[in-house]
């Protein structure tokens, strides 16, 4: 799936560095939060899931905050390795409904090595 | 693993045509999802489809567009006459608890 976009804000670093992708949400009712990762081609993958009920979660490699006073999420990639380059999404369900997402604008992730 | 799979990967069309985007999800889904993406731009929700009918859809989902599940396997997304503004890629997801929802690899659709 393409999301190369020429106004894609772009997060450059070095591999083995941590990397900190960052997200504002729009809807202070939302309940559920998601980042999923896009590479070239194809179309988003999940990578990590959140619900409004908690501030962090861990994964593998992968931790997503949630910071509901200022509506913000993140996502932390350790030892970021070349394989993360891709572009990133967050996505919120608002409360309700049948799980529509609704995505942000995207991050591009850039691993040098 | 399983995976929701698209056809056809890229589509072209002309203006006016009707075309017919195609969908196999998860087996054991029960949710089901359009989204799309114009080049350079966030993925945009169209429409999401539970027992049969449409459960939800944007306001990008007006009467040119249709969703079908013709078959227990399939998923359709049409378009019936296509305007340039709809040259995006179109992806399915799919979804077991309307929670975690897998995405398809994306039609790549091209109005001329």
């Amino acid at each position: 799936g393409e999301s190369v976009g020429l106004h894609l804000p772009t997060l450059s670093v070095q591999e083995g560095d941590n990397s900190i992708i960052n997200c504002a949400y729009s809807n202070s009712a939302s309940d559920y939060f998601i980042w999923y990762k896009q590479e070239s081609g194809k179309g988003p993958q999940f990578i990590i899931d959140i619900r409004s009920n908690m501030d962090k979660r861990q994964g593998q490699r992968v931790t997503v905050l949630l910071n509901k006073t200022v509506k913000h999420l993140s996502l932390q990639i350790a030892a970021t390795q070349p394989g993360d380059s891709a572009v990133y999404f967050c996505a919120e369900n608002p409360s309700g409904g049948y799980n529509k997402l609704i995505f942000g604008a995207g991050t591009r992730l850039a691993v040098h090595p | 693993e399983p995976e929701v799979t698209q056809t056809p990967s890229h589509q072209v069309t002309q203006m006016g045509q009707e075309v017919i985007l195609r969908c196999v999800p998860i087996s054991n889904h029960l949710y089901f999802y359009w989204y799309r993406q114009i080049l350079g731009q966030k993925v945009e929700f169209l429409v999401s489809f539970y027992n049969n009918e449409i459960s939800e859809k944007s306001e990008i989902f007006d009467d040119q567009f249709s969703v079908e599940r013709p078959d227990g396997s399939n998923f359709t997304l049409k378009i019936r006459s296509t305007k340039l503004e709809d040259s995006a890629m179109y992806f399915c997801a799919s979804s077991t608890d309307r929670v975690e929802q897998y995405f398809g690899p994306g039609t790549r659709l091209t109005v001329t």
